[in-house]
């Protein structure tokens, strides 16, 4: 089974300073990890995802996320906050293997901003 | 590209009336639909799975009697909750997958109010 741990429901951090948002995963097989990003009273954007390949993924937004095997982990980073990104931040993990392509959601990161 | 239209975006109706909520993919094929659900300040629980042209494939806990999915074009699927009530007020979400290989693209979810 496949599960995805999102360390920190709310993170806050001042305009301009480097978004850190922690998340951790268990899969039995290689799993393909996203970052959705949901604005209030809408639906979810993909941000990024990394299937195979290059480790350090780039998404929109000026977003980066890095796969560590190592450390099963899959954090999202952003040098400098901008006001606009304040919004709440999914993690997320699916199996490639499996023919349902079903995804399992993490509970979720508040990122706040302040000026 | 790969718009998702959801509708509608918000619903307010009386214990014990249905309530139909549509999911179209705008410029693409969605051979899969999925639905979710998503509680205030909490993450997205996968619902159920619909394939075009097949019953959909419900989550373990999720009445398939009380919240009924057709997927009968590769454009459009709907969720209907039957003699709806307060407990089932929630952010209905759907998003739609072009192939098993295709990011998932959501909707920008439905508010749905049982007084």
């Amino acid at each position: 089974a496949q599960s995805v741990t999102q360390l920190g429901s709310h993170v806050s951090v001042s305009e301009g300073a480097l978004v850190l948002l922690r998340c951790n995963y268990s899969s039995s097989v290689p799993p393909y990890l996203f970052w959705y990003v949901q604005y209030p009273n809408q639906g979810l954007q993909l941000l990024l995802k990394y299937t195979t390949g290059a480790t350090l993924v780039k998404g929109i937004n000026g977003f980066e996320a890095e796969f560590k095997k190592s450390e099963t982990s899959f954090h999202l980073t952003k040098p400098s906050a901008h006001m606009s990104d304040a919004a709440e931040y999914f993690c997320a993990v699916s199996d490639p293997a499996s023919s349902a392509s079903k995804i399992i959601f993490g509970s979720g990161t508040r990122l706040s901003i302040r000026p | 590209g790969a718009v998702v239209s959801q509708h509608p975006s918000w619903v307010i109706c009386k214990s014990g009336t249905s309530v139909k909520i549509e999911c179209r993919s705008l410029d693409f094929q969605a051979t899969t639909m999925f639905w979710y659900r998503q509680f205030p300040k909490q993450s997205l629980m996968l619902m159920a799975t619909s394939n075009e042209g097949s019953k959909a494939t419900y989550e373990q806990g999720v009445e398939k009697d009380k919240f009924l999915i057709n997927h009968a074009s590769l454009t459009l699927s709907t969720l209907t909750v039957t003699s709806a009530h307060p407990e089932d007020s929630s952010f209905y979400i759907c998003s739609a997958q072009g192939a098993s290989n295709q990011p998932q693209h959501f909707g920008d979810g439905t508010r749905l109010s049982i007084l």
